[in-house]
Formats: structure tokens, sequence, C-alpha cells
């Protein structure tokens, strides 16, 4: 029963244009959003995060949407840099531990 | 500051042996998280710690016991491993519970089960 899910499991675009990475929950309970980057031997590394009292959020070049009727949340990076290249994890919590991880989607950015 | 470290990085073990996974932390964050990622899925939570002395089940615990009797420390242990349990480990710290707060991972500990 995947809760989080990312349809797509790997992104490639062009270095200076926007990478859209999707994301899909069912629970209507989940009520905090977060994307994860993880770079091979890496240890996942927080990137940004979204409360559903918002529908957007932004810092620098990363840009997360929530779309709470839709179920879905989208990570805009604009522009793309070589160096994001990575997988980016979706996650959604609705309680005090309860954390949920879609399987990722692996950018590769080309310079 | 080293954040959180996970030993060892690699091991492989016969079905049926046990061992111990170590994860160390230097933020002193209350919660610590064991977590293992397989093929073509998320991380799936084990085990979680909100204080030193306290554990509790998370989402796939059958075969896994853990321990935290230093706040700084959370050991994940397979008493005896079975090749389902193959698999990257990855032990994460937060100063507040999830989804209150983000978490830091540590690097990750590949195990192969044969």
């Amino acid at each position: 029963d995947q809760q989080v899910k990312q349809n797509s499991p790997s992104l490639s675009v062009q270095e200076g244009r926007i990478s859209i990475l999707n994301c899909d929950y069912t629970n209507s309970m989940f009520d905090y959003f977060l994307w994860y980057k993880k770079y091979p031997a890496e240890g996942p590394t927080f990137l940004i995060s979204i409360s559903s009292i918002k529908d957007k959020n932004e810092d620098g070049r990363f840009t997360v949407f929530l779309n709470k009727s839709a179920k879905h949340l989208s990570l805009h990076i604009v522009p793309s840099q070589p160096g994001d290249s990575a997988v980016y994890f979706c996650a959604a919590s609705g309680g005090y531990n309860d954390m949920r991880f879609g399987a990722g989607t692996r950018l590769t950015v080309k310079p | 500051n080293a954040g959180v470290t996970q030993t060892p990085k690699f091991r492989v073990l016969k079905t049926g042996q046990s061992m111990t996974l170590l994860c160390a932390q230097d933020m002193n964050h209350e919660y610590m998280y064991w977590y293992r990622q397989d093929p073509g899925m998320g991380l799936r939570l084990i085990h979680y710690s909100v204080g030193e002395g306290t554990t509790a089940k998370g989402e796939v615990p059958d075969g896994y016991n853990v321990s935290r009797l230093k706040k700084q420390n959370f050991l994940l242990g397979l008493e005896s491993a079975a090749p389902s349990q193959t698999s990257v480990y990855f032990c994460a710290s937060s100063p507040a519970g999830l989804g209150q707060e983000t978490q830091y991972f540590g690097p990750g500990t590949r195990l192969l089960v044969l």
C-alpha cells in the first residue's frame, strides 16, 4: 500500500531549463510534505517542505506546489544545473511519527 | 561536527547470522529512526526512538530489534538474518518528531544476506 507515489522513475532535462518532479498521495490525513535529494553513496538531504495550509513554498531555485484537492505536489527547479542531478524523494507526514516516502525520481541534468 | 554516522558501510551475512548496525549522531537530537530502502520503493520506517531509553515500532518492524541506551546512539539488530532483509539501511535523527522537523540522514549501510 504505497501512500506516496512518484510515477516517473527518471527525468532528463537540459541545463538551464525547468525540471518538474511530481508526487501523488492517497492519504488525506497527510499535512506536511517534504522533498529530499540523494546523491549516490550518501544519505538523503532535506531540500524543501510545505505545510498543508499553503499551496506554494519557494527557496531559491526550488519551488514546491501543493494541490490538496488533487492530492498532488510538484517540485520545480529553475534553472536546472548539472549539480542537481540526483534522486529526489517526495515524503508526506500525517502524524507525530509517521512519514511515508515515494520511490524516488532520478533527475539527470545534461550540460 | 560529523552529523549522523553509520557503522558498518557494507556487510555480507549468511542466512541465520546476527549482526548489529550502529548509528551515532552528535547533534543532541531527541529523535532517531531506522529506515530500509529497497529497489522501486521508498524508504520505510523500521523502528524509531523519541528519547533515550525509548523505542517504538514503525511500518516494517518484523525481524528487527533496536536499543537506545545512550541519547547519541541507536542500534538496529538482526537476530537471524534472512535474504528478505537484503537492503540499504539508513539511520536518521531529528530535533522533534516527524512532521514537525526535517530529518538528518546517515550515509547508509548496505546489507547483503546470502
